[in-house]
């Protein structure tokens, strides 16, 4: 089954320590994308990768750093500089070029305190 | 800023009802357009989308959705709700003026009661 795994479901940190959410996709999509989901607020972009060892700061990517190591892979850390970190994070992917639809993980609920 | 809103923050409807939710956007150029669904505790899932040619498209679930460009609005419609219907609904774009980018609209929760 192709898709995009996120691990783990939910995370419990204390306040002042990094957390790194797992994002995988078997998708063989080029392009991968990091959003901050808030009630009444939609999907946050966070950061956005379109190809290996290469990323881009999305609209609220303080706090926050990613990696792309991989094509299939895209851990983002939160870090202990993110001011409000509780939040529904997402993960998606999609391939690149005029007609691209992006496919999501299931999500990670992360609480810190 | 570039832009997505959607006019309802809570739609409450009973089964049978007839559904529209509203989206602008304030991107000019070329846009693909998008409707996601989460319904409670699942992934968000690709409802319709609109690339190009018939600016009436038609999704999953008896989903359809307008492209008007002269009003930069992209509407869904259902004629007649189900209970499962219950879910969040966004609304999002791509523009070719702002790369890979998507961005979303705040949501639209809809409840429909039995």
């Amino acid at each position: 089954d192709g898709g995009i795994t996120q691990s783990p479901k939910y995370l419990f940190r204390k306040e002042g320590q990094n957390v790194t959410l797992s994002c995988e996709q078997n998708l063989n999509h080029d392009a991968m994308y990091w959003y901050r989901q808030d009630p009444g607020q939609g999907l946050r972009l966070i950061y956005y990768s379109q190809i290996v060892n290469d990323f881009q700061k999305g609209d609220i990517a303080e706090g926050y750093s990613v990696s792309r190591e991989k094509k299939e892979s895209f851990p983002l850390t939160v870090t202990s500089a993110q001011k409000n970190p509780t939040a529904f994070y997402l993960c998606a992917s999609s391939a690149v070029g005029r007609r691209r639809e992006q496919y999501f993980g299931p999500g990670t609920r992360l609480t810190v305190t | 800023a570039q832009s997505v809103s959607q006019h309802n923050h809570h739609v409450i409807l009973s089964e049978a009802a007839s559904l529209e939710l509203g989206c602008n956007y304030s991107y000019g150029g070329t846009v693909n357009l998008f409707w996601y669904v989460q319904y409670p505790g699942q992934h968000l899932q690709l409802l319709l989308k609109y690339f190009s040619g018939d600016p009436l498209v038609k999704g999953i679930k008896g989903f359809e959705a307008e492209f008007i460009k002269s009003k930069f609005s992209f509407n869904l419609r259902k004629p007649s709700v189900q209970w499962s219907d219950t879910a969040e609904y966004f609304c999002a774009v791509n523009a070719d003026n702002y790369g890979q980018n998507f961005v979303f609209g705040p949501g639209t929760r809809l409840s429909v009661l039995p």
